[in-house]
């Protein structure tokens, strides 16, 4: 079955750091990656995504390259900010179902936390 | 637009007990989902929907039970609460653009249970 494995946390960086946070799948066929963002008390939201081989998806500073020949889909950020605190969720959707549905298998996220 | 909206917030129950989690979102999005989210661990799926009418399970579906009467509400029963239980859900919605595409989920702010 699918699976998404991600860079264990937590991660604690200075500001104006350069970011990386690792994450490698398994699949079968063609599927769609994503980074989704929690920030403390909230629940997830889409940070970015990539649905084809070496699509690049990106927002806020951070971007991710969909590697089909590494299967890996790292994030990374040149310069981090305290706002970017929160935990970082690595995914993958499923194209397999019959109605079309796009479930997503996550990994077991990354806290990121930023000092001053 | 409220996006997802889940009631309540918080909540403890004893063992045995039985509640119901709401779920609304005004986006008119036909698919729903529910999740949770274990300490450490990425969201795993219990539920879904396609529709008014269509539940299917997910990956963890024992214990639980759903409706979808309407397209905007998705309530997540638990009959028979059990410790193993505890954890956060995760109400979530999306509008599929079609067969081996995606839209993204749009997530609620999570409703914290603990069963004691």
């Amino acid at each position: 079955g699918n699976s998404v494995t991600q860079m264990e946390g937590p991660v604690t960086l200075s500001e104006e750091a350069f970011l990386t946070i690792n994450c490698t799948y398994t699949a079968t066929g063609y599927p769609s990656l994503f980074w989704y963002v929690q920030y403390p008390g909230e629940g997830l939201q889409l940070l970015l995504k990539a649905t084809k081989a070496d699509d690049k998806g990106s927002n806020k500073g951070f971007e991710a390259t969909y590697r089909k020949e590494t299967t890996s889909f790292h994030l990374e950020k040149g310069s981090v900010q305290v706002s970017d605190s929160a935990v970082y969720f690595c995914a993958l959707s499923d194209r397999g179902s019959n109605f079309g549905n796009e479930k997503l298998t996550f990994g077991t996220g990354t806290r990121l936390t930023i000092i001053p | 637009n409220a996006g997802v909206t889940q009631t309540p917030k918080f909540r403890i129950l004893k063992i045995g007990q039985s509640m119901t989690l709401q779920c609304t979102q005004d986006m008119n999005h036909n698919y729903m989902y529910w999740y949770r989210q274990d300490p450490g661990m990425g969201l795993k799926l219990i539920y879904y929907s396609v529709g008014a009418g269509i539940t299917d399970k997910g990956e963890v579906p024992n214990g639980y039970n759903v409706s979808r009467s309407t397209t905007e509400d998705f309530p997540l029963r638990l009959e028979l609460a059990a410790p193993s239980q505890t954890s956060v859900y995760f109400c979530a919605s999306s509008y599929p653009l079609g067969w081996g595409t995606y839209n993204e989920q749009f997530f609620g702010p999570g409703t914290r249970l603990t069963v004691l």
